[in-house]
């Protein structure tokens, strides 16, 4: 069974540019998480999607941004960039439902310069 | 929304002894509790998890309990390796909800 794969696995922008990163599930996983981790600091929640709808969202501005398509995989935008961005986005997906594992991807390292 | 918090934020302790990384949550309606551990460079990976039907659940070396009444729950490793070495991170959620994770604990084995 594939796991859950990101791309790209690394990406430099330049401040103001805006970024997209992708995210596809396992086969069957409908809900699809978006996590922020900056060096040395933990997952910080971004964004929730199921269903392709979105569930919630974290206590980040508006210029992140995302979807989910008909075939759960995801899209994170982000628009504008700061130098602050750069960090480790991670995608986890997960059962529809509640209390199952959460499967994460390996992850987009996200530069600004 | 659900509040994780988790300590401490680094640990070191000696190859053999045990090792204790605690965390406490805020909405008393949660009722999943996974752990991760995350490797150096690598993705988080689920070691263990709990419900809240259940106050203890052990799988070899690790363990978690849970204290509904205190909102409070902790992951025990004993008998430590190097290998167990990474960042620990806890979880809460509840029905239908965000995963909500804890800041995370660096734990360092020394041989």
């Amino acid at each position: 069974e594939a796991g859950v794969t990101q791309s790209p696995t690394h990406l430099i922008k330049t401040r103001g540019q805006q970024a997209t990163l992708r995210c596809s599930p396992i086969s069957g996983h409908t809900s699809v998480y978006w996590y922020q981790q900056a060096l040395g600091l933990g997952l910080q929640f971004l964004l929730w999607y199921d269903e392709g709808e979105e569930r919630n969202r974290g206590n980040f501005p508006p210029r992140f941004s995302g979807r989910q398509f008909p075939n759960y995989s995801s899209e994170l935008n982000v628009n504008a960039l700061e130098l602050e961005d750069s960090a480790l986005y991670l995608c986890a997906c997960q059962l529809r439902g509640t209390g199952t594992e959460a499967f994460f991807g390996q992850g987009t390292r996200l530069t600004v310069v | 929304g659900e509040n994780v918090e988790q300590h401490p934020s680094t640990l070191s302790v000696q190859e053999g002894d045990s090792a204790v990384i605690k965390c406490t949550y805020s909405d008393s309606a949660s009722n999943y509790f996974p752990w991760y551990k995350q490797e150096l460079g690598k993705r988080p990976q689920l070691i263990i998890d709990i419900r809240s039907n259940v106050g203890e659940k052990k799988d070899q070396r690790i363990a978690v309990t849970l204290n509904k009444t205190a909102k409070h729950f902790s992951l025990h490793i004993t008998e430590t390796q190097p290998e167990d070495s990474a960042v620990y991170f806890c979880a809460a959620s509840r029905g239908y909800s965000t995963l909500t994770f804890g800041k995370g604990t660096m734990l360092l084995v020394s041989p």
